[in-house]
């Protein structure tokens, strides 16, 4: 079975602090993908980032990061210099060889204070 | 280009009614997926279709769920004889490539369905 685990609920952080969401997954395949999506108030689900599970190499995209480790099994996301409009649900994703849907985590209601 | 469209945007059903949810794919997109998002939940998968071909409806909850995608684009989720535990947000998601699992899914901005 496939479980992705977003511990934390709530994070309330101060405009240009950074901040880190963290996301453990669960799966027995051995070839998987993880992705992380942003949730604004508007609804929509804005896609940010796909890793293969073969590709341990963190990547960074302006002022975000990501930190994937098999070891441990997380793929976190870093957020520097946090802004207002970084203000949204976020949610990481798992996706397994043959499987026709994501399996999300619960989302972590991310509010930048200006 | 125009993204994945959704209506209505907000539905309020008394319970017993039915309902029609439709889903306007990004033109081209092969894949295309309906999920439910219950209050603080992420989203749970209901069905996937390939072209008009439903090849996975796993995750509907039950025989009142129904959903079809009769020429390859539009797709409509229809739930016959709403219950409140049905209220929650519908997401419908495309995607352009047959491998589903390893390429992004494109949301639209989801229907809120509110049962009374």
């Amino acid at each position: 079975a496939q479980k992705v685990t977003q511990a934390q609920t709530e994070i309330s952080v101060v405009e240009k602090e950074d901040v880190t969401l963290d996301c453990v997954y669960e799966t027995r395949d051995t070839t998987y993908y993880l992705f992380w999506y942003k949730q604004p108030p508007s609804g929509e689900l804005v896609f940010l980032i796909r890793r293969n599970s073969f590709d341990e190499q963190n990547e960074i995209s302006g002022r975000y990061s990501w930190n994937f480790q098999k070891s441990t099994s997380s793929f976190n996301f870093t957020i520097t210099a946090s802004q207002v409009v970084d203000s949204a649900v976020y949610f990481c994703a798992l996706s397994v060889t043959g499987a026709n849907n994501l399996f999300f985590g619960t989302g972590t209601r991310l509010t930048v204070i200006p | 280009g125009a993204g994945v469209s959704q209506s209505p945007r907000y539905k309020v059903a008394k319970r017993g009614q039915d309902v029609a949810l439709r889903c306007d794919p990004i033109s081209g997109h092969v894949s295309l997926f309906w999920y439910q998002q219950a209050l603080g939940q992420g989203p749970e998968f209901l069905t996937y279709f390939q072209n008009e071909a439903q090849l996975d409806k796993s995750g509907l909850p039950s025989d009142r769920f129904f959903a079809e995608r009769p020429e390859g684009s539009v797709s409509t989720l229809k739930i016959q004889r709403t219950q409140q535990e049905d209220s929650a947000v519908y997401l419908c998601a495309s995607s352009l490539e047959l491998g589903t699992w390893a390429y992004e899914q494109y949301f639209g901005p989801g229907t809120r369905l509110t049962v009374t």
